[in-house]
């Protein structure tokens, strides 16, 4: 079976410093992987997607994410965050065959 | 919101009521599905539907059920509403899974409180 696992629920983080949320899964299948961003009373709204070839993997609003197959890793980094950023912020995967699974979550905090 | 419209976006019910969401798209996907959203749980899948009246259960199907006559709407009743199933609803789409773009799009989601 397949599982997502970020592992912080909050990141608190000044804005214009940099930001990296984590992101783990296991999988015995190879799997695509996103990750959704959710601002305040909306719904999710995809920010990034790797599906193969190059493991850096460039979305929207400047965020990018690095799949590292070894590490099972997805990692979401921003070099400088803005207050526009404040959000929650979903990592997912799915088998190439299945249905998406969510990560619980992590809520971006930016101070000012 | 990628052509998603979910109806009411807001509701206050009593427990013991029966309560029917609507989730509607123009986009002519064959996969919907609805999703309950809480604190410290992300996002559980509740049904989805792979095309008209067909449907199957996600994680936490019990006390909800869907309907699906139409590819356009998706239909999901709590028969008997409970306090436990207080909660933020959203409905999402997709193109069917294994293909290059699996991504789901999400409806601004429905808030219901079961008093």
């Amino acid at each position: 079976a397949q599982s997502v696992t970020q592992l912080d629920s909050q990141v608190p983080v000044f804005e214009e410093a940099p930001v990296e949320l984590r992101c783990n899964y296991s999988s015995s299948v190879s799997v695509y992987l996103f990750w959704y961003v959710q601002y305040p009373n909306q719904g999710l709204q995809l920010l990034l997607k790797y599906l193969s070839g190059s493991t850096l993997v460039k979305g929207i609003n400047g965020f990018e994410a690095e799949f590292n197959k070894s590490q099972t890793s997805f990692h979401l980094r921003k070099p400088s965050v803005h207050i526009s950023d404040t959000a929650e912020y979903f990592c997912a995967v799915t088998p190439r065959d299945d249905k998406i699974i969510f990560g619980k979550g992590t809520r971006l905090h930016i101070l000012p | 919101d990628a052509g998603i419209t979910q109806s009411p976006r807001h509701k206050v019910t009593e427990t013991g009521t029966p309560v029917t969401l609507r989730c509607h798209q123009t986009e002519n996907h064959r996969y919907m599905y609805w999703y309950r959203q809480d604190p410290g749980h992300g996002l559980r899948l509740i049904h989805y539907s792979y095309g008209v009246k067909d449907t199957d259960k996600g994680e936490v199907s019990d006390g909800y059920s869907v309907s699906r006559s139409k590819t356009e709407d998706f239909l999901l009743t709590l028969e008997s509403a409970t306090s436990s199933q207080t909660s933020v609803y959203f409905c999402a789409i997709s193109a069917p899974p294994g293909g290059r773009e699996n991504i789901q799009y999400f409806g601004a989601g429905t808030r219901l409180s079961v008093l």
